[in-house]
């Protein structure tokens, strides 16, 4: 139990594009869903919290009109990198909690922006 | 503020016990996870203890916590080839849910 998948797992695109990111859960309704950024060989960086029915809550330093989350379900959160920029490259995570105090992670999609 | 450290990297060979050490800054957290990341995957949740336990043991795992050091470890028992991998420990911050993530250390098990 507690599958979260991440759709597209890698994706490469054109500098000046957009890229959605799609962060499902499997088997469970998830209200909080967390967007994490991951470099090479560093640790998450927690980018925002997404509320099912309400605005994410973004982290400091996070542009929100770059990075566009839209929880629109239970078991949905996407993730749109507008306007992408090769220093948007990177590993982006999606989480969702299922019961309280736990966070289930997704497979990570690679994004490369040439 | 919430910190969160390991040390980077821990070598062994297959079949020995590996231990690896977290500490962390926050008296207030409620729990504590072990997550597991292999190479291009995502982060696979290990085990997690709730901070009034001291020990917690599952198969080959044992998560041990010292509250009053802020001191957390995870040993794996009989360390195999496919327990390679970066781990990472966390603790539940006091907003929101959020997790604040030690480093990561990269185990190396060596046949």
């Amino acid at each position: 139990g507690a599958v979260v998948s991440q759709h597209p797992s890698r994706v490469i695109c054109k500098s000046g594009t957009s890229v959605k990111i799609e962060c499902r859960s499997l088997d469970f309704q998830a209200t909080t869903m967390f967007w994490y950024r991951q470099f090479p060989k560093k640790s998450l960086m927690l980018m925002a919290t997404s509320n099912e029915g309400s605005k994410a809550t973004y982290e400091q330093g996070v542009e929100k009109d770059k990075f566009l989350i839209n929880h629109a379900s239970l078991t949905l959160s996407t993730l749109t990198v507008t306007s992408a920029h090769p220093e948007d490259s990177s590993f982006y995570i999606c989480s969702a909690v299922p019961v309280p105090d736990t966070q289930y992670f997704g497979p990570g999609t690679r994004l490369t922006v040439l | 503020g919430e910190d969160v450290e390991q040390s980077l990297f821990l070598s062994v060979r297959e079949g020995d016990s590996s231990v690896i050490n977290c500490t962390y800054t926050d008296s207030s957290s409620t729990y504590l996870y072990w997550y597991k990341q292999e190479p291009g995957a995502g982060l696979q949740l290990l085990t997690y203890i709730f901070s009034n336990m001291d020990m917690k043991q599952d198969q080959r795992l044992t998560v041990l916590l010292n509250k009053k050091d802020k001191h957390l470890s995870l040993r794996i028992a009989d360390t195999q080839t496919g327990d390679s991998a970066i781990y990472f420990c966390a603790e539940k911050g006091n907003q929101g849910g959020k997790l604040i993530f030690g480093q990561g250390t990269e185990l190396s098990v060596k046949p």
